[in-house]
């Protein structure tokens, strides 16, 4: 139980056009995801806070107008990088918790390359 | 707010030998303890958490952590690892339920790479 889906898994695009990566919990409904970025052998940085049907909470320093955050319903949410740049590239991965759930069930990433 | 430190950044062991991964803790609230396994290009696997009861938990793949709150760690042991093992390990805490709104957001230590050696 608890599996997080995303897509794409790997995506290339080119500097100045957009990418829209989903986030799906499969077997269970979740009102809150998480975004979070990850550098090369680095930790997880959380980007936003998803909460279905309201606006998503950013983190300080993260552009909500660069990255947009759409949770339309209990197992779907999606992050769109808008007008991406080669800084964009990066690995993305998303989160999903349960209602009254303590613990983050992860995706397994979607790895940006802006060329 | 919480914040991890994880000791260790790279830990090299050799196989079936036992395995330490430090991690220690700062919160002013209650707190909720995991760690989380990441292979190679891939997302955040659950290892095991601590949210109450004994201090003691054991998670998948023989993996055990003890809750140490007057040390404020918690501390990932296994008795004899697998070449499989081989991975990114991240410590994480996130405040309790009762804790100030913001707090519940899960904060990671750095991570440990762990290598293990034929």
């Amino acid at each position: 139980g608890a599996v997080v889906s995303q897509h794409p898994s790997r995506v290339i695009c080119k500097s100045g056009t957009s990418v829209k990566i989903e986030c799906r919990s499969l077997d269970f409904q979740a009102t809150t995801m998480f975004w979070y970025r990850q550098f090369p052998k680095k930790s997880l940085m959380l980007m936003a806070t998803s909460n279905e049907g309201s606006k998503a909470t950013y983190e300080q320093g993260v552009e909500k107008d660069k990255f947009l955050i759409n949770h339309a319903s209990l197992t779907l949410s999606t992050l769109t990088v808008t007008s991406a740049h080669p800084e964009d590239s990066s690995f993305y991965i998303c989160s999903a918790r349960p209602p009254g759930g303590q613990t983050q069930y992860f995706g397994p990433g979607t790895r940006l390359l802006v060329l | 707010a919480q914040s991890v430190t994880q000791l260790d950044s790279q830990v090299p062991v050799f196989e079936e030998a036992p395995v330490e991964l430090r991690c220690n803790y700062s919160s002013s609230v209650s707190v909720y303890l995991f760690w989380y396994v990441q292979y190679p290009n891939q997302g955040l696997q659950l290892l095991l958490k601590y949210l109450s009861g004994s201090t003691l938990v054991k998670g998948i793949n023989g993996f055990e952590a003890e809750f140490n709150k007057s040390q404020t760690s918690f501390h990932l042991r296994k008795p004899s690892v697998h070449i499989s093992d081989t991975a990114e390990y991240f410590c994480a805490v996130s405040g309790a339920p009762r804790a100030v709104r913001g707090a519940q957001k899960l904060v990671f230590g750095q991570g440990t790479r762990l290598t293990i050696n034929p």
